[in-house]
């Protein structure tokens, strides 16, 4: 697609409960990003996918957290057993390759975000 | 361990004004530097991307510069408007790293 498109933009839950959220990347895109915003900080990187595959998964708070990204286009983050905690902003981003950028503007573009609130 | 620095953390300027945002980074070695603009409530828009063989870009009003060997970079904003309000965020790539660390921000209000 023309953006990085997420869903759904909001979304509220009661703690306990399960989550999953969606990204679907630029076209062509071999790098995705997941970073987490809380209030008033900033971004918490998550995961990222070269292809289909995540090298880094060391920013995933907990086992709780996991994602996967199938085609190498759209990644789903999914979220068990919901705390309050986990209430935040969730943005992906694309780039054509992983920021390793030697060569062209390997610019990061980022989708609008999932607002994720745990009752 | 890359740390990303931004100041101020935030700012309120009068219309019209010339601003200077600052982002430093420890590890000199970097391959590449983003700055992003992010209004209320949304994603990131990306402004400006610096390749580290490079010292400076430019779009607009927007002048990006970058000193490795410093660890600096400045956003420079030339003639300020209200549309300018937003946080301003830079992201910087390490060799090595195939992740962005990002600083915390300068929040930018400029009033009429």
């Amino acid at each position: 697609g023309a953006g990085v498109s997420q869903s759904p933009s909001n979304k509220v839950t009661e703690k306990g409960k399960d989550v999953e959220l969606r990204c679907d990347p630029i076209s062509g895109h071999t790098a995705l990003y997941w970073y987490r915003q809380s209030l008033g900080q900033g971004l918490e990187f998550l995961i990222y996918f070269q292809g289909n595959s995540a090298p880094d998964k060391s920013g995933l708070p907990s086992d709780r957290f996991s994602a996967e990204r199938t085609g190498g286009s759209v990644s789903t983050l999914t979220i068990q057993r919901t705390q309050q905690e986990d209430s935040a902003v969730y943005l992906c981003a694309s780039s054509p390759w992983v920021w390793r950028g030697q060569t062209g503007a390997n610019v990061l573009t980022f989708g609008a975000g999932s607002r994720l609130t745990v009752l | 361990k890359q740390e990303v620095t931004q100041i101020p953390a935030a700012l309120s300027v009068p219309e019209g004004e010339n601003l200077v945002l600052n982002c430093s980074f420890t590890d000199s070695a970097i391959y590449n530097l983003q700055w992003f603009r992010q209004d209320p409530g949304k994603g990131l828009t990306s402004l400006l991307l610096i390749q580290s063989s490079q010292r400076e870009q430019t779009s607009g009003r927007l002048n990006a510069s970058l000193d490795k060997s410093s660890g600096r970079s400045t956003l420079y904003i030339a003639a300020s408007q209200p549309g300018d309000s937003a946080t301003y965020l830079c992201a910087v790539g390490l060799g090595g790293s195939y992740i962005p660390t990002f600083g915390r921000g300068t929040s930018l209000i400029v009033h009429p």
